[in-house]
This record gives C-alpha cells, structure tokens and sequence, in this order.
C-alpha cells in the first residue's frame, strides 16, 4: 500500500498560470512532511520542511500548506525556470518518498 | 550550507567489476546518510541507511553482498557495487542528515552508472 501519493502525475502550465500540485498520505503520526525539486540528472534539492497541520512556507513563487491528510504546493505565476520534478516526502518511521510530479512550463 | 557531494558524477564500466562512490557532506556532520537507486521516470528507492560507526540497514530485496556500504566517519560514506552487471546500471543518490528523526535530508547530485 503506497504511503504516499502525488498527483497529477504531470502538469503543463502557461508561464504565469497558477496551479497546485498535491500530496496525499496514509501514515499516521507523521512528524514531518518535505518538498524537494529534482532536475533531469540530478540529486533533489531541498525546499520545505512541514511539521504539523496548518503549517505554511514560502519560497519565491512556492508555497507549501500541510493539513492533517495531505499537503499542497502552490505555484504562483510559475516560469519557464520552475519546470521540474517535485517530490514529496513524509517521515513517520522513516522517509516514504512520493512518485513525483513532472511540472512543465511553458513560455 | 548543506551541501552533499557525490564522486564520480558518472562511471562506465565492464561487467564483472566493482565500482565504489563516495558520498560526502562538506559543511556539516552527517550521522546519518542513505543510498537511494532512481531509475528513468521513477521515483527514488531507498536502497540502504547507514550511521557513523555502524552497519547498514538494507531495505527488502537488496543485496548487501552486492551494494557494500560503509560509513566511515560524519562527513564520508561509501557504496560499493560489486560484480556489476548491466541490471545494475542506474543513477545513484545519496544523501545525508545531521542529528536523528525527522531532520530533513540533503541530497547529493548522483552518480550514473553504466555497465557494460
């Protein structure tokens, strides 16, 4: 049973279309919730760490909310720049990584 | 700060060999560290976790005979890939984490590995 989901799969926005990407989780007693970017080729990079429901971070044009089912990423007015893979992660025992979400934007 | 190096960032070689790469935390300790595998348009897999002065613990279906971890020191960790075949070709990841729980991790850059 996945631990972890994210949907879509796949995105493709117009630069400046905004949108959301969502992660779902079935582990309960999460103490922790993460966003990563992971670039074709490369090892993810770190964006969000969540900790309880409610919990809000921004970053540029990103915006990461947790509630007590799942956690959103919010894009804002996304450029070319922002097309990657974005992960999330939630640790209960250990880390459980979602499949990912391919976000392609186009100019 | 955070940051993670991987070497090589990339390897080729013949099947039968063994290759080693090494994962390094430069600006912090790290006295926990993982190795994921990523196959294309897959999600990472965590292959292993590996503290300082201690054994690793594989994930289920993964060969410790095979993937060799060793973890050394709080800035050095190393996975060894022994009698490489083609199925073992994949892009490696490792990453490391201060402190225990639920610190977050930081990833290194990956290392490719091609057998041939």
């Amino acid at each position: 049973e996945d631990q972890v989901t994210q949907s879509p799969e796949a995105l493709r926005l117009q630069e400046g279309e905004s949108s959301s990407l969502n992660c779902s989780y079935t582990v309960s007693g999460l103490r922790g919730l993460f966003w990563y970017r992971q670039d074709p080729g490369k090892g993810p990079e770190f964006l969000f760490t969540l900790y309880s429901a409610g919990e809000e971070k921004e970053k540029e044009r990103l915006k990461a909310t947790l509630t007590k089912k799942e956690s959103f990423l919010h894009i804002t007015a996304p450029k070319p720049e922002d097309s990657a893979t974005y992960l999330c992660a939630v640790y209960f025992n250990k880390f459980y990584f979602g499949s990912g979400t391919k976000l392609n934007v186009k100019p | 700060g955070a940051v993670v190096s991987q070497h090589p960032s990339w390897v080729i070689c013949k099947s039968g060999t063994s290759v080693k790469i090494e994962c390094r935390s430069l600006d912090f300790q790290a006295t926990t560290m993982f190795w994921y595998r990523q196959f294309p348009k897959q999600s990472l897999m965590l292959m292993a976790t590996s503290n300082e002065g201690s054994k690793a613990t594989y994930e289920q279906g993964v060969e410790k005979d095979k993937f060799l971890i060793n973890h050394a020191s709080l800035t050095l960790s190393t996975l060894t890939v022994t009698s490489a075949h083609p199925e073992d070709s994949s892009f490696y990841i490792c990453s490391a984490r201060s402190g225990q729980g639920i610190n977050e991790q930081f990833f290194g850059p990956g290392t490719r590995l091609t057998v041939l």
